[in-house]
């Protein structure tokens, strides 16, 4: 099982739809989580980050954590143009180890 | 001006020859990491630097060697390049935390803007 899975895509989403982005993890342990945004040919800029279970919300993205299932979601409300990109994933395992997800590619409809 | 710089932002050059990645950093962060992005494969971490005196070998570190010259400088070196080290590299920070132990840390990491390279 990999550390950290996530659907490639392209997840294709219409404009001012909520996008839904997924990922799950191997170590139970995992303590501190991350979603970052990669426009093609950029540098990943961190969006979000969450340590607790539950809901993280900060503009239009809200992040979702649940240990017991082991897995945590992005959510992008409202989504415009500016936000297809692919999203990556990063999950700090029990012994302190960051891992990246291979990233989810989300495109817009018009 | 950028917290964490790379240079040069773009190289292409032949195989054999000698090559070195600049990285600098203002955010103040102890930990450097060095990586490398491959169409399909993510980011793979080559090297990695806890501190000054710390280097730790990553996932992929074979035909690369790095220094770190100060807090803010990492710098990655591919001896004799060669054309599958084509690819796009990132060169990332992050802050201790506030963990006791040395090793602890749950700070999100910090990229630079890249530096696609090219081996002919």
């Amino acid at each position: 099982q990999k550390e950290v899975e996530q659907n490639s895509g392209p997840l294709s989403v219409p404009e001012g739809a909520i996008a839904s982005l997924n990922c799950t993890y191997s170590d139970r342990g995992s303590q501190s989580f991350f979603w970052y945004r990669q426009y093609s040919g950029k540098s990943p800029e961190l969006i979000m980050s969450i340590y607790s279970n539950g809901d993280k919300e900060d503009g239009r993205f809200t992040a979702q954590l649940n240990k017991a299932s082991q897995y945590v979601s992005l959510l992008i409300r409202d989504s415009q143009p500016s936000d297809s990109a692919t999203y990556l994933c990063a999950v700090i395992n029990s012994n302190y180890k960051l891992t990246f997800g291979k990233g989810t590619l989300l495109t817009m409809n018009p | 001006d950028a917290d964490v710089t790379q240079t040069p932002r773009n190289r292409i050059t032949k195989t054999g020859k000698r090559i070195m990645l600049e990285c600098s950093q203002t955010k103040g962060h102890d930990r450097m990491y060095w990586y490398r992005q491959d169409p399909g494969l993510g980011l793979q971490l080559i090297y990695y630097s806890f501190d000054v005196k710390d280097i730790n070998k990553g996932e992929i570190s074979d035909g690369y060697s790095v220094s770190r010259q100060a807090q803010a400088k990492f710098s990655l070196s591919l001896e004799s390049a060669i054309p599958n080290q084509t690819a796009l590299y990132f060169c990332a920070t992050s802050d201790l935390g506030t963990g006791v132990q040395t090793l602890d840390s749950n700070q999100p990491q910090h990229f630079g803007d890249g530096t696609r390279l090219s081996i002919l």
